[in-house]
């Protein structure tokens, strides 16, 4: 069975400091799609990065950075030079060959000025 | 271009009602997804459904149900409310249905049943 596992309920991190979130994931699949979404108090969630299974780099996406371990089976999301803007709850997702998704627990982020 | 609109963003709801949500996805995604968040519970996905036909569906009662119309738009229903029900129902829409493709997220519907 699929499962995505973040182990961080809450993190603090001073403002323009890097911060990592964590994820690990536990599939069969040899294909699959790894997000990191962001949800905001307003509730709606903003995609942020994604990483393919058969990706050998890193992915990237301005601030953020997915550091993808596949071996280890896992896809944590560093953000650098955190803003106060980034406080926030983040999800980490797999979808897999059915097209279905799966969400972690998530992280809540604080920054602090 | 226009994002994912649903309808309504707040409803109260008394025990036993029911409810409809609507879900417009964005201009040319086909398929729609629905979530319902809980602080308990998460993200649990609901249904999915692609060119008018569920595709995945997920672990709720019978109670939740939904459907695709002919332009993509997605309506779900949820009968015989209880107050577990309560909960931010959020619908994605994804262009791409390979595991590429990531969702795009509405706003959501937050539900409260009293």
């Amino acid at each position: 069975a699929q499962k995505i596992t973040q182990t961080q309920p809450g993190m603090f991190v001073q403002e323009k400091e890097a911060v990592t979130l964590d994820c690990t994931y536990d599939t069969s699949d040899q294909s699959y799609g790894l997000f990191w979404y962001k949800q905001p108090s307003s509730g709606e969630m903003i995609f942020l990065i994604y990483q393919g299974s058969y990706d050998e780099q890193n992915a990237t996406e301005g601030r953020y950075s997915l550091n993808f371990q596949k071996a280890r089976k896992s896809a944590n999301l560093v953000i650098s030079a955190s803003q106060l803007g980034d406080s926030a709850m983040y999800f980490c997702a797999m979808r897999d060959n059915f097209n279905k998704f799966y969400f972690g627990s998530g992280t809540k982020l604080n920054v602090k000025p | 271009k226009a994002g994912v609109t649903q309808t309504p963003r707040y409803l109260i709801k008394t025990r036993g009602q029911q409810v409809t949500l609507s879900c417009s996805p964005i201009s040319g995604h086909r398929s729609v997804s629905w979530y319902q968040q809980t602080p308990g519970q998460g993200l649990q996905f609901l249904f999915e459904y692609f060119s008018e036909t569920q595709r995945n569906k997920g672990n709720f009662p019978g109670r939740f149900s939904g459907r695709q119309f002919s332009n993509s738009r997605s309506e779900m229903n949820v009968s015989t409310l209880e107050l577990g029900d309560s909960a931010l129902y959020l619908c994605a829409s994804s262009l791409d249905v390979t595991v590429t493709g990531e969702l795009f997220f509405g706003e959501g519907s937050r539900l409260t049943v009293l």
